[in-house]
């Protein structure tokens, strides 16, 4: 297994407060995600990362703001929680940007009461 | 409309058939194409990627992309009950759009 862990794995938390969510990686890889999937919906892009302190948005990126302050870190801030926000949140790697396969983490259960 | 489409399923074969799973895409120039397995509660694995029109094949698998149709397939050869899982195709042109998988039980 690609060396990926997200932290917490599971959250409840209540509308309006602030949360962090945070993936760690130990494969040195460039590029590194968050998604959220969703019945219905599948999985969608929040934010990615080519860099340390280069970042942009994806799909879904309203509500939520990323960091990463190192290459083996990647965190994914919803600054005031909403119900919508009610998700599992996945971390994924890859060394490009989109030629090669994305290793994905443990996921996040995230649940915004 | 989508920029990833994929019939949810469920689809059921019985063990030994094959597995037909599809995706289309809206994005002219999207450039690389991906099939992903995801079992419940579990992140989601590579089975395969294809860049180029035509065929791939990696032991069961066989992945078939049809860039002016704008569509890409999997074939599973020979199902096994272990293949039950839900199946997302993923398409990068300037990120990456995942389709909302579909679910395949293979029945023994």
């Amino acid at each position: 297994d690609a060396g990926i862990t997200q932290s917490p794995r599971h959250k409840v938390t209540e509308t309006g407060t602030p949360v962090t969510l945070r993936c760690h990686q130990t494969e040195n890889h460039r590029y590194m995600y968050w998604y959220r999937q969703d019945p219905g919906h599948g999985l969608r892009l929040i934010h990615y990362s080519y860099g340390v302190k280069d970042t942009d948005k994806g799909e879904v990126s309203d509500g939520y703001s990323v960091s990463r302050s190192k290459t083996e870190d990647f965190l994914l801030t919803l600054e005031s929680a909403t119900s919508s926000q009610t998700s599992v949140y996945f971390c994924a790697i890859s060394w490009t940007g989109g030629y090669n396969e994305q290793f994905f983490g443990p996921g996040t259960r995230l649940t915004v009461l | 409309q989508k920029e990833v489409e994929q019939n949810s399923g469920p689809l059921s074969v019985p063990e030994g058939a094959i597995a037909s799973l599809n995706c289309t895409y809206s994005d002219r120039g999207s450039q690389s194409f991906f099939w992903y397995r995801q079992y419940s509660g579990k992140s989601p694995e590579l089975i395969m990627f294809i860049y180029s029109n035509g065929d791939k094949e990696d032991g069961r698998f066989t992945a078939q992309l049809n860039k002016a149709s704008q569509y890409v397939s999997l074939l599973i050869r020979d199902s096994q009950p272990s293949d039950s899982a839900t199946y997302l195709c993923a398409v990068y042109g300037n990120q990456f759009y995942f389709g909302t998988g579909t679910s395949l039980t293979v029945i023994p």
